[in-house]
């Protein structure tokens, strides 16, 4: 399966402030995933980052407030912007990947534990 | 959309019991998968398993594609399993579409 560097792997930010999250693929890949999770919940798709168009976001998401880029079949980010506690959660990326055999599925970056005080 | 169930919300176990996790789902789905989140909040992926049962090592897993479920059992529990454990599915129409359960939380105790 895929290897995925994420980084930040956490941050402490101030309220009104973005922040970037970088994630890197060891291979191409045509679909990038981004999620949230808040402090004890389940993980949420925001969005999903296509290489040369725009992101495609879920219900609750919007380009502004996420801004994603996606420059190659490699690498995203995804920005917060103009923070508020309520953005407190972990953001992970993720991508799929198919193995040997047929089986294929999901693989997710290390997280980014973002706190907004 | 898709309902994902899991259950139970929360298990405290002693060391060396055994448990299983169930997951629901109400639609058609292409992909099954169980994941480990660790307190680093590390996700691992444990099973790709969209019908069938697999096994590795002490954790197996079965899914019943027809029946909308799928088990995840945790055999001679260790310390070191605890975490919370996610369910999630791709649903059949919507290819790359991976919607998680609320996950189960475990707790298992020296």
């Amino acid at each position: 399966s895929a290897v995925i560097s994420q980084k930040p792997s956490r941050d402490i930010c101030q309220r009104g402030t973005s922040l970037t999250i970088q994630c890197q693929v060891d291979s191409q890949v045509t679909m990038m995933f981004w999620y949230r999770q808040q402090p004890g919940q389940s993980l949420t798709l925001i969005a999903t980052a296509n290489q040369g168009s725009e992101a495609t976001y879920e219900s609750g998401f919007v380009i502004d407030k996420f801004p994603i880029s996606r420059p190659n079949l490699t690498f995203s980010t995804l920005t917060v912007s103009n923070m508020s506690p309520e953005d407190s959660s972990i953001y992970l990326c993720s991508v799929a990947w198919g193995g040997a055999g047929g089986d294929y599925g999901y693989t997710f970056g290390s997280g980014t534990r973002l706190t907004v005080v | 959309g898709i309902q994902v169930e899991q259950s139970p919300p929360d298990l405290i176990l002693q060391e060396g019991a055994n448990s299983t996790l169930r997951c629901n789902f109400s639609d058609s789905v292409n992909n099954l998968q169980w994941f480990h989140q660790n307190p680093w909040g590390q996700l691992i992926n444990l099973f790709y398993i969209p019908s069938g049962t697999k096994q590795n090592g002490r954790l197996s897993a079965t899914t019943v594609a027809t029946e909308r479920y799928s088990l995840l059992y945790i055999s001679s529990s260790q310390t070191t399993d605890s975490g919370v454990y996610f369910c999630a599915v791709e649903l059949m129409y919507n290819n790359n579409d991976m919607r998680f359960g609320a996950g189960t939380r475990l707790t298992v105790k020296p």
